[in-house]
């Protein structure tokens, strides 16, 4: 059965620093999404991505976040200059155009900035 | 203002007994609702999801749901737990509306354990 895969599972880095979170959508699927969930919050919607544009986002997806589907296969996210509450499970997630609103989603990676 | 909300931070129940996960929405106009589960170190999986039409959906795991428009939620059930049950789950929604892109609005989620 097909599944979205990010990587890393766990990414540990220095207050300031850029980080990079990959994702592999499912292969036929057309839209793609970005989430996190703060230790001991809900999962909050970052941004969506459709037709290789930015559809919505969300007031916390600011200028130091962008996305990017470089190569027609992997979905990124990356933070400019990370800060110690960036610290959260970011959770990658896409949707095919039948069943419309039924995001997948995949296992996220752990952000933790020191 | 518009929200999700899961009055139970925290459920036991023992294996074998029933279920029901509590899920309450503010919006305006009926959004579409979902529920999903999240297992330890696994991502989030869909259990079930209402658009429109009956209101008792049936999904994955055994797992139903009930709209209630009435009361604005959509409690999720179960008639016998299994130990494998133990999860996070969380009741979602997607918004109506002329900027709907999909974007799904959690509840806080409702950590389920289970007794022997």
């Amino acid at each position: 059965e097909p599944e979205v895969t990010q990587t890393p599972s766990h990414q540990v880095t220095q207050m300031g620093q850029e980080v990079i979170l990959r994702c592999v959508p499912i292969s036929n699927h057309l839209y793609f999404y970005w989430y996190r969930q703060i230790l001991g919050q809900k999962v909050e919607f970052l941004v969506s991505f459709y037709n290789n544009e930015i559809s919505e986002k969300s007031e916390i997806f600011d200028d130091q976040f962008s996305v990017e589907r470089p190569d027609g296969s992997n979905f990124t996210l990356k933070i400019r200059s990370t800060k110690l509450e960036d610290s959260a499970m970011y959770f990658c997630a896409s949707e095919g155009t039948s069943g419309r609103n039924e995001q997948f989603f995949g296992p996220g990676t752990r952000l933790t900035v020191l | 203002a518009q929200s999700v909300t899961q009055p139970d931070i925290h459920i036991t129940v023992s294996e074998g007994a029933s279920l029901e996960l509590r899920c309450n929405y503010s919006y305006g106009a009926t959004p579409y609702l979902f529920w999903y589960v999240q297992s330890p170190g696994q991502g989030l999986q869909l259990l079930l999801k209402y658009f429109s039409g009956d209101t008792l959906v049936q999904g994955i795991k055994g797992f139903e749901a009930e709209f209630k428009r009435s009361q604005s939620s959509f409690n999720l059930r179960k008639p016998s737990v299994h130990w494998s049950d133990a999860a996070e789950y969380f009741c979602a929604v997607v918004p109506h509306g002329s900027s709907n892109t999909g974007k799904l609005i959690f509840g806080q989620g409702t950590t389920l354990q289970v007794k022997p």
